[in-house]
Formats: C-alpha cells, sequence, structure tokens
C-alpha cells in the first residue's frame, strides 16, 4: 500500500479564496483523522470519522471548516473563506480499528499538507 | 492543561552521543503510549507502543521505557545518528482518545 496520500503537498493562496485539501486513507482503514500543526499549538485534532461518519468535530475552528468523507477512500477538508492564521501544517491520518482495551491501531499520517494564506 | 507534557522543548546532542526524552501524562483511563518520530516536512512515524503491563521496549537504537504509577515513559536514543534530528511525539490513548504530547527537538551535530 503507498500509505496515506495527501494533496496539494503546498499551498499558497491570498485570504479570502477557498481552500481544498484532499485525502486517501490506506485501504481497509476505518478511521480518518485531520489535524493541524503549527509550531505554537503542536498536532490538533480537527475532526474524525468512523466508516465514513463524522464522529467528532469539536476541534473544528469555525464555521470556515468543513470536511467531508463521500466514501471509504476519499476526504475533503475545506477552508472558506481563508485567513492568515489558517496557515499550518495539514495532516490526514488513518487507522484501523483494534477491539479491546489497550489495543487502539497505530496512527498512519500521510505527509501533509503546507497551506500559506497571505 | 495539556494532559501530555514533554521535556526537553528542545535538545541539541553531538553525533555519537545518548539522550534521553521525557513525557509526562495524566491522561485516563490509560490505554497505551506510543512515540512518534517526525521528520522535518514530513509527517510522524510510530516507533514504538507502550501498553499497561509493558515497562521497556527496543526499537534498534531506541528504547522506550514506562512507569504506569508514576505515569512517565522514556525514549532513549543510543550513539545518535545525524538521521536522528526530528521531532519525537508522546501520544496517550485514553480509550479511543489520544492525547499528544508537544514533542521534543532533537537536533545531531556533527
Amino acid at each position: 500500500d503507498a500509505g496515506v496520500i495527501q494533496s496539494p503537498r503546498h499551498e499558497v493562496t491570498e485570504m479570502g479564496q477557498e481552500v481544498t485539501l484532499r485525502c486517501k486513507p490506506i485501504s481497509g482503514h476505518d478511521y480518518l483523522f485531520w489535524y493541524r500543526q503549527t509550531m505554537m499549538r503542536g498536532l490538533e485534532l480537527l475532526i474524525y470519522f468512523n466508516n465514513n461518519v463524522p464522529i467528532d468535530d469539536s476541534g473544528m475552528p469555525e464555521d470556515r471548516f468543513s470536511a467531508k468523507m463521500p466514501n471509504a477512500s476519499f476526504s475533503t477538508l475545506k477552508i472558506q473563506p481563508s485567513e492568515p492564521r489558517d496557515s499550518a501544517v495539514y495532516f490526514c491520518a488513518s487507522r484501523l480499528h483494534s477491539p479491546g482495551q489497550g489495543a487502539i491501531g497505530e496512527l498512519f499520517f500521510g505527509e501533509g499538507s503546507r497551506l500559506t494564506v497571505l | 492543561k495539556n494532559q501530555v507534557e514533554q521535556s526537553p522543548q528542545s535538545l541539541i546532542i553531538l553525533e555519537g552521543k545518548n539522550c534521553t526524552l521525557q513525557c509526562n501524562y495524566t491522561v485516563s483511563p490509560f490505554s497505551n503510549l506510543r512515540w512518534y518520530k517526525q521528520d522535518t516536512g514530513r509527517g510522524p512515524v510510530s516507533l514504538t507502543i507502550m501498553t499497561f503491563s509493558e515497562n521497556t521496549k527496543s526499537n534498534g537504537r531506541y528504547t522506550a521505557t514506562l512507569d504506569a504509577d508514576t505515569k512517565q515513559s522514556s525514549l532513549h536514543i543510543t550513539a545518535s545518528q545525524l538521521s536522528d534530528s526530528a521531532s519525537y511525539i508522546c501520544v496517550v490513548t485514553a480509550w479511543s482518545d489520544m492525547r499528544f504530547g508537544a514533542g521534543t527537538r532533537l537536533t545531531v551535530k556533527p
């Protein structure tokens, strides 16, 4: 498997523009996560899906952010309108559910999408 | 307050030296603890996982320890190499809730 695939790797846009980040999880993984990483705040969970259903979106900063997972092999994170403070690296990660306490599966991360909003 | 605290925030060592990174947590109930390595410009990659009953686990030159009583973990790197330069992130899981530390930025200099 090629691992978690994210696109684009780099995105530079102007304030007010719409940004769409894309993610293809590892085949067979039933959990998908979107994270944002900044120097100040480290890795922050934005939202995660289980079997394509959003489970927890409490980390989504505001209504300008939205995420979808129309099928098991694709997810998008959209920012509209974008602002300079949205500049960060956005990671998608997936994992396989492991039954039983203490058996949470390993998170596999993509290479990230570096977003710069001017 | 972050439930996973890592120290030091950053560390610079000479190639060939050993170092130890610390992770203290208050996450409960404890399921497992993972150390991830994140190279610059890349996504984090899991190095090791520790469950409640495990005290130590090695992965090559990396050795992780866990003290579930004091809720502390350490990652020891032996005979450091330039390629060890990266951020090391401690992630503690409580049931299905994963808590991330802020990471330790390690720089290995020749």
